[in-house]
């Protein structure tokens, strides 16, 4: 069966300093892999998508960035944290589309709470 | 999202049923769900429906597809404290998802 992990768990970091985070998927191969950021007592804003190793689609323009190192891994990233950086980072996968399916469906990781102080 | 629109809170007696609305602007969308995050965790899915039906019952969960209104219900039969969360109705799209704003469901005794 497929597991999605993504740590840390919690992380308290100043303004300023890096961030990285990390998402790896088990148990399947060639996921889409996302990232999506949840504001306190907000919905889910995505932040990125990739389809493949190397590919990176940005949705909304930050300081943050992702990489796919490996085909199961998904890195996001930061040079300089904001506060508004703040929030609890999900990271999702789901099946690379197949016909008739439904590879839509995504599988959400248990998070990273990040307070930037 | 803005394209998914769904109230903000919902209070529910234990023991009563839990009715929580949706509406999706996607007519394309091929699959409609329903997701649930308890306090501090992930999302976790809960049902879907393909866009061709316009019913789906999974136990204690009914979702009603309205596809000409685009309105998406989730219906949870006798609730109880365990299903105290937050629920966000999704749209699928080309490669994504587009989440709603989440309904906070508050169960009291």
């Amino acid at each position: 069966s497929q597991t999605i992990h993504q740590w840390p768990a919690t992380l308290v970091q100043p303004v300023g300093s890096p961030l990285s985070l990390e998402c790896t998927v088990e148990g399947t191969s060639n996921p889409n892999l996302y990232w999506y950021r949840q504001a306190a007592g907000r919905g889910l804003q995505l932040l990125f998508y990739s389809v493949g190793i190397g590919q990176i689609s940005s949705e909304v323009p930050q300081n943050l960035s992702a990489s796919r190192p490996q085909d199961r891994q998904f890195i996001l990233s930061s040079k300089k944290l904001l506060l508004s950086d703040s929030g609890f980072y999900l990271c999702a996968w789901n099946q690379a589309r197949t016909s008739g399916g439904i590879g839509e469906t995504q599988y959400f990781g248990p998070g990273t709470r990040l307070l930037v102080l | 999202g803005e394209d998914v629109e769904q109230s903000l809170f919902l209070s529910v007696r234990e023991g009563d049923s839990s009715v929580i609305n949706c509406t999706y602007t996607d007519s394309s969308s091929t699959y409609l769900y329903w997701y649930k995050q308890e306090p501090g965790a992930g999302l976790q899915l809960l049902t879907y429906i393909f866009s061709n039906m316009d019913m789906k019952q999974d136990q204690r969960l009914t979702v009603l597809l309205n596809k000409k209104d685009k309105h998406l219900s989730l219906r949870i039969a006798d609730t109880q404290t365990g299903d105290s969360a937050i629920y966000f109705c999704a749209e699928s799209g080309d490669y994504k998802l587009s989440f709603g704003a989440g309904t906070t469901v508050t169960v009291r005794a």
